[in-house]
């Protein structure tokens, strides 16, 4: 099954713009979803089905899939951008979902 | 409003058992797909099993065959029983729901926690 590689980490200045990318997929064709935590709560869905944005997350969140990699941006970062960041593919080779490998946005 | 509160963690030993339990409400749990997802302390998500609008059951590597997913339409439950349990398994687990297989999970519940150890 795939495994899904992302950064330990993402350093980047206020108002700058993050870039996180999730690689290691067996095929491109794949829909890739993208999550947000912050410490002590649930994931939440900020990206899904490669470039949709679920309702209440600002348009500075916006991703992308080409080849074997996917790359979320969050641009004019902020402070409460501050958390970790999972890409998520179904792998229908194995009928099981794979999580990327994690990202800590930090925000200098 | 979508809701998702799990119930049922807590200490067991290793080898023990556990069932844990996913009350649904606002929506029907057999109009989604029901997952549970984990997260080991410090650690990152790991895709634990599903059971689609079927009821058919889908699970991790490593977890198969010592875990079993179910549901219980009349209670709008969705449960998770945890067998052979390893410290490996300690983790906050988490149900998620998705509109569909192989899609993304849109709500989550707040997480419940479950430590093996001796």
């Amino acid at each position: 099954s795939d495994v899904l590689i992302q950064p330990p980490s993402v350093s980047v200045a206020p108002r700058q713009t993050a870039r996180i990318p999730c690689g290691g997929f067996n095929s491109g064709t794949k829909s890739v979803h993208w999550y947000q935590q912050k410490p002590g709560q649930a994931p939440v869905l900020v990206v899904f089905d490669d470039n949709g944005r679920p309702s209440g997350i600002p348009d500075r969140f916006s991703a992308s899939n080409s080849g074997n990699t996917a790359t979320l941006t969050i641009s004019r970062v902020e402070a409460g951008d501050e958390a970790d960041y999972f890409c998520l593919v179904w792998d229908s080779s194995s009928d099981q979902f794979v999580f990327g490998s994690g990202t800590t946005v930090t925000v200098l | 409003e979508v809701q998702l509160v799990e119930s049922g963690g807590g200490l067991v030993q290793p080898g023990g058992s556990l069932r844990l339990s996913c009350a649904a409400s606002g929506f029907s749990v057999t109009t989604n797909s029901m997952n549970w997802v984990r997260q080991a302390p410090g650690q990152g998500l790991e895709w634990v099993s599903l059971i689609d609008t079927s009821g058919n059951s889908y699970y991790a590597d490593s977890v198969k065959g010592r875990f079993t997913i179910s549901r219980d339409t009349s209670k709008s439950t969705v449960d998770l029983q945890l067998n052979s349990l390893s410290p490996e398994d300690t983790a906050v687990y988490y149900c998620a729901r998705g509109p569909e297989v192989g899609s993304y999970f849109d709500y989550w519940g707040q997480g419940i926690l479950v430590t093996v150890s001796s």
